[in-house]
């Protein structure tokens, strides 16, 4: 079975860091791509980040470029995502998704993100 | 960037009606377009991909159709647990934008 299992939300003060994890298991993790996509409270869902199968490529949507940086370990089977520089409107429920040629066929729980002070 | 709006933002409806939801990219997108099914506190599920390939499991009341700028996912006879918000999103170039959301209501 596919798991997708994100940990590392929580407060953090503006300006702040943080580093999510997303632990995958029932798949070949070094076969996929994968992707973050976060979700504002109350907002629609936003594309953020995504990373080819190799690692080769990342991308970035705009909001987040210089600041945010995804990565994987394929020796662990895990995705991360290390944000940097944090403002309020990073503020979300962060969540991992396997990619299915471009769109994402399994999906974490999601992992809070709170941005204040 | 594409920009991916879709119609209605809100949509009320009852069991068994057939609704049409309908997703219109900023550029031609070819056939590169996912729909998504969301409940409150939930994940996204993947409903559609490839603008029409029905997930496995998916019930067959779902569909997808359309290419280049204008989709629509099609849900034939609503049952209750179809109530829910659906996003569209495209796969054809970075950043992969969604829609705004339907919320689909009672």
């Amino acid at each position: 079975e596919v798991q997708l299992v994100e940990s590392g939300g929580g407060l953090v003060q503006p300006g702040g860091s943080l580093r999510l994890s997303c632990a995958a298991s029932g798949f070949t993790f070094s076969n996929y791509g994968m992707t973050w996509v976060r979700q504002a409270p109350g907002k629609g869902l936003e594309w953020v980040a995504s990373i080819k199968q190799d690692g080769s490529e990342k991308y970035y949507v705009d909001s987040v470029k210089g600041r945010f940086t995804i990565s994987r370990d394929d020796a662990e089977n895990s995705l991360h995502l290390q944000m940097n520089s944090l403002r309020a409107e990073d503020t979300a429920v962060y969540y991992c998704a396997r990619d299915f040629y471009g769109s994402g066929d399994y999906w974490g729980q999601g992992t809070l993100v709170t941005v204040s002070s | 960037d594409i920009q991916l709006t879709q119609s209605p933002s809100f949509l009320s409806a009852s069991v068994g009606d057939r609704v049409t939801i309908t997703c219109r990219a900023s550029q031609g997108i070819s056939s590169y377009l996912a729909w998504y099914q969301q409940k409150p506190g939930k994940a996204p599920k993947l409903l559609i991909s490839a603008a029409s390939t029905l997930q496995s499991g998916v019930p067959s009341r779902f569909s997808g159709s359309g290419s280049g700028t204008e989709f629509t996912l099609t849900i034939s006879s609503l049952q209750p647990e179809d109530f829910a918000t659906y996003y569209c999103q495209q796969f054809n170039s970075y950043p992969r934008t969604f829609g705004q959301g339907t919320k689909l209501e009672i």
